[in-house]
């Protein structure tokens, strides 16, 4: 399995509430991707990065902001979190950004907010 | 918003039972095609990567072909076992650019 991990892995919140998950991946891959899934939707893309302090807009991207410091970290914050945010949140990797890379998935956050 | 679609929703088989799905997918500007495991409570997990057209792959029991032309491609599972059960996702990739669009995913399941 590839090494990533994702914290935390269930969260309950508060609408209004700003919130922030974190991937940290351990195989030095370049490039990282936040999705969320739904029930009736595919895994859909928020934001990805392409390297440290590079990112960019996904399909999905209103109401989240991400943010990669270090190659190994991409968090995502959801600044003021509505009950429209409730998903499964996966982290994604891969070595090249090329659509023919393979991606590896994290284990999914499990986020609620009320 | 691309379209990309996954037929059956799920699928019901009994063990030993050989089955197929289909991933259709836009027939323009056409640069990858992903399939994917996901088994539940974990995270999906690449099973092949097609680029060119009429590319087959296989892995064990599980083999996919690609028709870029026509925008279809499908997933095979010969002698399907119960730990075939999963969802299986599709995702379409265009441009060079990693960002997939994903169908909503077949969901076999597999009894004895």
């Amino acid at each position: 399995d590839a090494g990533i991990t994702q914290s935390p892995r269930h969260k309950v919140t508060e609408t209004g509430t700003p919130v922030t998950l974190r991937c940290h991946q351990t195989e030095n891959h370049r490039y990282m991707y936040w999705y969320r899934q739904d029930p009736g939707h595919g895994l859909r893309l928020i934001h990805y990065s392409y390297g440290v302090k590079d990112t960019d807009k996904g399909e999905v991207s209103d109401g989240y902001s991400v943010s990669r410091s270090k190659t190994e970290d991409f968090l995502l914050t959801l600044e003021s979190a509505t009950s429209s945010q409730t998903s499964v949140y996966f982290c994604a990797i891969s070595e090249s950004l090329l659509a023919g890379a393979e991606q590896y998935f994290g284990p999914g956050t499990r986020l609620t907010v009320t | 918003i691309l379209n990309v679609e996954q037929s059956p929703q799920s699928l019901h088989v009994q063990e030993g039972d050989s089955t197929n799905f289909t991933c259709s997918f836009p027939s323009s500007n056409f640069y990858a095609l992903h399939w994917y495991r996901w088994e539940t409570a974990k995270s999906p997990e690449a099973l092949f990567v097609m680029t060119l057209n009429g590319d087959e792959k296989k892995k064990g029991r599980i083999s996919a072909t690609l028709n870029t032309k026509e925008g279809y491609s499908y997933l095979y599972i010969k002698g399907s076992q119960p730990e075939d059960s999963a969802t299986y996702l599709c995702a379409f990739g265009t441009g060079t650019a990693s960002k997939l669009t994903f169908g909503t995913g077949t969901r076999l399941q597999v009894t004895l």
